[in-house]
């Protein structure tokens, strides 16, 4: 059981706009922000949002993040067969003298 | 160019000691703090601790009691040491750099990554 909460699975056609999202609570998300990371099938994750919703160089626009209270989201817009991935969002928990948390995943799959 | 590199036994038994080994190049340890992350067949990420070249460390509250990361900046590695082992504890282990853009923990990001180590755990 992850402490942050992600739907196990998305999907969408190419070209489409996909969200997927990411539950916590006060004790994380509410108060620190939020990273997302994208993990290609057999590949170690990849950063792909970092402060809520910052690309690093070379992730494309496509890919944008929010924040709101305790919630943030990861969109895609321009859907590409190569999206398909397991997404995870990660965020700071001070509870227990700290540690970071991850959400369960997001499986993301491209019709 | 930054590059992480995990190294250890790929079969471990149960109620044995766990030791891990990321050699990092491109960039010295002796800057950023460096992480172990961990995926259990078909699951999701887990965060293990980090290590600063200084020696200090922060652990996962449910890993912490069987969990040691060090760091030997003369080599320019970083270590993980995860003792009385269960098959629960069967997965890939990353090893990561934390960029920290802010004055704690909470302002980072995992930039980096190994390619990922499996360890199963059986007798």
């Amino acid at each position: 059981q992850s402490v942050l909460t992600q739907p196990p699975s998305a999907s969408g056609t190419p070209g489409q706009r996909v969200t997927i999202s990411c539950s916590g609570s006060s004790s994380n998300i509410g108060t620190y922000t939020v990273n997302w990371y994208q993990q290609l099938p057999g590949t170690a994750p990849k950063l792909l949002i970092y402060t809520n919703n910052q690309r690093p160089s070379g992730v494309p626009d496509r890919f944008s993040g929010s924040k709101s209270g305790t919630s943030a989201s990861l969109a895609i817009s321009g859907l590409q067969s190569e999206d398909e991935a397991d997404y995870y969002c990660a965020a700071w928990d001070d509870s227990l003298n700290g540690h970071w948390v991850f959400g369960g995943g997001t499986k993301l799959t491209v019709l | 160019q930054v590059q992480l590199q995990e190294s250890g036994p790929g079969l471990v038994k149960p109620s044995e000691t766990l030791s891990l080994t990321c050699t990092v190049s491109g960039t010295s340890i002796s800057s950023h703090y460096w992480n172990w992350i961990r995926q259990s067949p078909g699951k999701g990420l887990e965060w293990i601790g980090s290590v600063f070249y200084t020696g200090s460390t922060k652990y996962n509250p449910s890993l912490k009691s069987r969990v040691t990361i060090s760091a030997d900046t003369s080599i320019n590695q970083f270590s993980l040491r995860l003792s009385s082992l269960t098959a629960a504890d069967t997965a890939v282990y990353y090893c990561a750099r934390d960029y920290r853009y802010g004055y704690d923990e909470s302002m980072s990001y995992f930039d980096y990554w190994g390619q990922g180590s499996l360890v199963t755990v059986s007798s």
